[in-house]
């Protein structure tokens, strides 16, 4: 399995300012996934953050609002930016293994509320 | 682009039953693979079962299986002897192996345990 941490894992932040999630893998992984879960919602994915390239975001979602940084094999994050009580959501990273184990492993989260 | 489709927003089963949580999905690829995981209160997204498109046996995991029906694009799970600590939200979720570790997610489903 694989440990996966999140920081922070809750808090209240303030309309119009910005936070940054940051996730650390206990070994190296190739693809980083960052999905976000608004209130009583299933997870919908924002970005797939790979290492030594820009970060690719899914419809619905621009870097500008969301930067991802990935800046080795082991290690993200994930800037909510200019929040908007609308950003009050779960944000989940998430990274695979492949092999005879072929898992998805996801971090605690952290979940925010912009008030 | 693939679909995942949870058609049980609620379920709700008596300790000790068995309950049966539905899901359907969508995709027009040959290799895949299924998931269901759980998420209790605490958030935490953890792996039920995983099942590959391209076996036709069943997965089974403790009191945990599946029934895979892969022309009609079926996935349920199957939880046998309903505990407590099973209440949680069930998500249903299917991963298209030529498009890294991206999951795509039903909506979920909330399962109550009665004592």
């Amino acid at each position: 399995s694989a440990v996966i941490s999140q920081k922070p894992s809750r808090d209240i932040c303030q309309r119009g300012t910005s936070l940054t999630i940051q996730c650390q893998v206990d070994s190296q992984v190739t693809m980083m996934f960052w999905y976000r879960q608004q209130p009583g919602q299933s997870l919908t994915l924002i970005a797939t953050a790979n290492q030594g390239s820009e970060a690719t975001y899914e419809s619905g979602f621009v870097i500008d609002k969301f930067p991802i940084s990935r800046p080795n094999l082991t290690f993200s994050t994930l800037t909510v930016s200019n929040m908007s009580p609308e950003d009050s959501s779960i944000y989940l990273c998430s990274v695979g293994r492949t092999g005879a184990g072929n898992t998805i492993y996801f971090g605690e989260g952290s979940w925010l509320t912009v008030v | 682009a693939q679909t995942v489709t949870q058609s049980q927003p609620e379920m709700s089963v008596q300790e000790a039953e068995t309950v049966t949580l539905s899901c359907t999905y969508d995709t027009s690829e040959s290799d895949y693979y299924l998931f269901w995981y759980k998420q209790p209160p605490s958030r935490q997204m953890i792996l039920v079962i995983r099942q590959e498109a391209y076996k036709q046996q069943n997965a089974t995991e403790n009191r945990f299986s599946v029934n895979f029906q892969k022309a009609a694009k079926s996935f349920s799970l199957k939880i046998s002897d309903s505990q407590l600590g099973d209440a949680a939200m069930y998500f249903c979720a299917c991963r298209n192996n030529n498009a890294g570790n991206m999951l795509t997610f039903g909506g979920g489903t909330r399962l109550m345990v009665k004592p």
